[in-house]
């Protein structure tokens, strides 16, 4: 299977929260990231988190971190228009000589 | 402080013709990286260098594609001859360093389409 995996699409209501799930294959992934991807740019980190914790908080964004399962989520509290984008989930680790390994990207679409 | 920045940002040519891409990292990054990103997908690497030395270019497809970074500033990125299928947007990157703690950083990328 995919080394990173991701769902391809989620829609979500203004307003609401979204929930990104990511599920990763190497267990000595360092640091997992986000990044989002709007149409026509460059992608931009959003957050990460190193493989020693579980939960990391900053504004509307929360990233959880199940190790065991090596599952990895991205919440967006009171998702806005804005927020409209792909969503890259991403690991590096020391297997590939540190090197990041992206997933295909979640596309988020807002629902007025 | 400036980002990473790319030019051109689009760029369509026929196939066989030779095309170029430059990348202009953030001040004070050792570390540059190249990545290819096809329609649908998440960006894939290319090669990496650190300061003017290519360090993983395990990835490029060296009978048509190649880069340099002659100063370990900037960088170009060359094809020739472009093939149909190396439409894609070519995505550039620069950190810090190039282990697992430092953060990368991407341009806005150029998309390339081949006729």
């Amino acid at each position: 299977g995919e080394d990173v995996e991701q769902s391809l699409f989620l829609s979500v209501r203004e307003g609401d929260s979204s929930v990104i799930n990511c599920t990763y294959t190497d267990s000595s992934s360092t640091y997992l990231y986000w990044y989002k991807q709007e149409p026509g740019a460059g992608l931009q980190l959003l957050t990460y988190i190193f493989s020693n914790m579980d939960m990391k908080q900053d504004q509307r964004l929360t990233v959880l971190l199940n190790k065991k399962d090596k599952h990895l989520s991205l919440r967006i509290a009171d998702t806005q228009t804005g927020d409209s984008a792909i969503y890259f989930c991403a690991e590096i680790t020391m297997n590939r000589d540190d090197k990041i390994i992206f997933g295909k990207g979640t596309r988020l679409h807002i629902l007025p | 402080e400036a980002g990473v920045v790319q030019s051109p940002r689009y760029k369509i040519i026929e196939k066989k013709q030779p095309v170029a891409f430059w990348c202009n990292p953030i001040s004070g990054h050792n570390t540059l990286y190249w990545y290819r990103q096809n329609l649908g997908q998440g960006p894939e690497l290319l090669i990496r260098y650190e300061n003017e030395e290519a360090v993983d270019d395990s990835q490029l497809p060296k009978d048509r594609f190649s880069a340099e970074r002659l100063k370990g500033v900037d960088s170009t990125l060359k094809i020739q001859p472009a093939e149909l299928g190396d439409s894609a947007v070519y995505l550039c990157a620069s950190s810090l360093g190039g282990g697992s703690t430092d953060t990368q950083y991407f341009g806005p990328g150029t998309r390339l389409t081949v006729l």
